[in-house]
């Protein structure tokens, strides 16, 4: 069984300011991971993943994430945010060749201030 | 346009009646998953589809029940809701191509039990 944590449930922070977003992750079987977004009142849209390969993954919007696979982490971080990235950021996982199961954190809340 | 729908977006019912949440994916996509939301919890994994007339739990599957009788179709079915059902739900699709079990999440059914 996989589990995610996102440390920090709110993160409040200026515009054009740099925000970095952690998770960590336990699994016994290796993962692939993924960070997606959601927008007030909308659904979850995909923000970028790791499947292998390099560990630093480019996403839409100028987000980037960190796998550390030594450290369980898979931090996301934007050298300076717009007060449209407000919204609702979850860190998931997937165990390779289990099929579709997605475990997710509990989600942080991300509000820009101007 | 490639996308994952849902009906209704809104929804409030009582106690003990039978509702349905219907799912449609117009991307020929094998996988289907059910997802419930709840502050602090992140989204938990309520049934999943692994093709037609193949489903299992997820890890929240009690009071839900689900069929996959065509591919594009995984309708939700609340045979009995009760207030502890109070939830924002999710479908998603995802393919097996090329590995990743990325997934494409809907709009969101906002049900309310009374």
């Amino acid at each position: 069984a996989q589990s995610v944590t996102q440390l920090d449930s709110q993160v409040p922070v200026f515009e054009e300011a740099p925000v970095e977003l952690r998770c960590n992750y336990s699994s016994s079987v290796s993962v692939y991971l993924f960070w997606y977004v959601q927008y007030p009142n909308q659904g979850l849209q995909l923000l970028l993943k790791y499947l292998s390969g390099s560990t630093l993954v480019k996403g839409i919007n100028g987000f980037e994430a960190e796998f550390n696979k030594s450290q369980t982490s898979f931090h996301l971080r934007k050298p300076s945010v717009h007060i449209s990235d407000t919204a609702e950021y979850f860190c998931a996982v997937s165990a390779k060749g289990a099929g579709n199961k997605l475990t997710f954190g509990g989600g942080t809340r991300v509000l820009v201030k101007p | 346009e490639a996308q994952v729908t849902q009906n209704p977006r809104y929804l409030i019912t009582v106690t003990g009646k039978k509702l349905t949440v219907t799912c449609s994916q117009n991307m020929n996509h094998e996988y289907m998953s059910w997802y419930r939301q709840d502050p602090g919890l992140g989204l938990r994994q309520i049934y999943y589809s692994m093709n037609v007339e193949v489903t299992d739990k997820g890890d929240v599957p009690e009071g839900y029940k689900v069929s996959r009788k065509e591919k594009r179709n995984f309708p939700l079915i609340l045979e009995s809701p009760s207030p502890n059902q109070t939830s924002l739900y999710f479908c998603a699709s995802s393919s097996r191509d090329r590995g990743s079990y990325e997934q494409y999440f809907g709009p969101g059914t906002r049900l309310t039990v009374t």
